[in-house]
């Protein structure tokens, strides 16, 4: 049973450029959720996808979009970014809203 | 009011001791509580659930009192291992674990 893998491992970018983020979920999930962590802060949640659309939004502007394709894997785009949006950027899988998986994340720096 | 409010710590324990620690949330309306473990720069991992009767996994002990809205953790007998930061999930509708922002738990030998 393969986890959840997420790519890059990390990644620099320039204020108002934009970023892509992938994350593959675990065999036999179909739900993923991505959180936006700051330094010293607990996990936000951003959005959440299932069966390819998105099914729960938190506090954050249109500018943070996501997909998630047939295979249950998703991409977070942000555009526009600033400086605020570094941070660890956490992707989880679950079967429904049980048994949440977290990848190891992407260490965005916005410089 | 944030959602979920932890104490930030440091708990800074010898090993052998015991430490525990809470968090309140502010939904009445949530339905399942949980702490995950985050090591530093690494990813939330799922430590145990917290039922309403309270429930043990090995030296680890999770209360959850509804009418004041509080859910403890206590580690007995602590290891070097344990040093983490453990994080109050709260969940209360289908799509969204709420975090709090973590306790910093420091054991040393």
């Amino acid at each position: 049973e393969t986890g959840v893998t997420q790519s890059p491992t990390h990644l620099i970018k320039t204020r108002g450029q934009q970023v892509t983020l992938r994350c593959s979920s675990q065999s036999g999930h179909n739900t993923v959720s991505w959180y936006q962590q700051a330094l010293g802060q607990g996990p936000q949640f951003i959005f959440q996808y299932y069966r390819e659309e998105e099914n729960g939004r938190g506090n954050f502007p249109p500018r943070f979009s996501g997909l998630q394709f047939p295979n249950y894997s998703s991409e977070l785009n942000v555009n526009a970014l600033e400086l605020d949006d570094s941070a660890l950027y956490l992707c989880a899988s679950s079967l429904g809203s049980s048994g949440y998986t977290f990848g190891s994340g992407t260490r965005l720096t916005v410089v | 009011r944030k959602e979920v409010e932890q104490d930030p710590g440091p708990f800074n324990v010898p090993e052998g001791a015991t430490v525990a620690f809470n968090c309140t949330y502010s939904n009445s309306a949530s339905q399942s509580f949980f702490w995950y473990r985050q090591d530093c720069r690494k990813e939330p991992k799922l430590l145990m659930s917290v039922y309403s009767s309270g429930n043990e996994d090995g030296r680890f002990t999770a209360q959850l009192n509804r009418a004041s809205q509080y859910i403890s953790l206590l580690i007995r007998d602590s290891k070097l291992s344990d040093s983490a930061t453990y994080l109050c999930v709260v969940r209360f509708n289908d799509y969204k674990l709420s975090f709090g922002a973590g306790t910093t738990v420091t054991v040393r030998a």
